[in-house]
């Protein structure tokens, strides 16, 4: 157990669908980070919060929203998805930015 | 731009030590961590090199020559549940840091 819980662990949605994951921290950290893993690439940093203000967008496409109503809370909202965004998304933590930890992800799967 | 580099695969025997090497080139640099993920679980933390040297945890080391941009993960004693894959991850800025493709660690008996 990390300290950081995401919800949900699995998630297969279809392109008109809209869903939101979510993720929450409880290790009193001050940034809250959305990554993506897919298969055969490294993780790509999509979004990062300090003390709840986005500080770093990655060329993401507006299709994903994030948001962050308080330092705990971070939620990533999804619509109109494509077949390629299907990919496993982790969520972390950190306090300062030198050491991530780690939600266990949700695999979402676009149909 | 910015580039990762470190072996796509090692494989090793038990008991036995290995090295995992990163290079790395970045607009900014803070420090290195290495984080490692076995199959179908999430990244956890192993170290972090914000200066030149060696860090020690358990079986465990990090290098870091900040001169040379490059750094390394040393294993000791390897164990079947080493198996897994390992990422070095330069923190390029405050809060943010990249990873490179990981090194995936085959522990043979």
């Amino acid at each position: 157990e990390t300290g950081v819980t995401q919800t949900p662990r699995h998630l297969v949605m279809g392109m008109t669908n809209k869903k939101s994951l979510k993720c929450e921290q409880h290790l009193g950290h001050n940034a809250m980070y959305w990554y993506k893993q897919s298969a055969k690439k490294p993780l790509e940093l999509m979004f990062v919060y300090s003390l709840e203000e986005r500080v770093e967008n990655n060329s993401v496409p507006s299709r994903f929203s994030p948001e962050c109503p308080n330092s705990s809370h971070l939620f990533l909202h999804l619509h109109t998805l494509q077949p390629e965004d299907s990919a496993l998304y982790l969520c972390a933590s950190s306090q300062e930015g030198e050491k991530l930890f780690f939600g266990s992800g949700t695999q979402l799967s676009v149909l | 731009g910015q580039s990762l580099e470190q072996p796509s695969e090692v494989t090793a025997v038990e008991g036995a030590i290995v090295q995992i090497n990163c290079t790395y080139q970045t607009s900014g640099f803070y420090g290195l961590s290495w984080y490692q993920q076995h199959d179908g679980g999430a990244p956890t933390f192993l170290s972090y090199n914000a200066l030149d040297g060696l860090e020690e945890t358990g079986r465990f080391s990090s290098f870091l020559s900040r001169s040379d941009s490059y750094g390394y993960l040393l294993l000791q004693e390897l164990q079947m549940k080493d198996s897994a894959s390992y990422f070095c991850a330069p923190q390029t800025g405050g809060f943010k840091t990249i990873f490179g493709a990981g090194t995936r660690l085959f522990v043979k008996a």
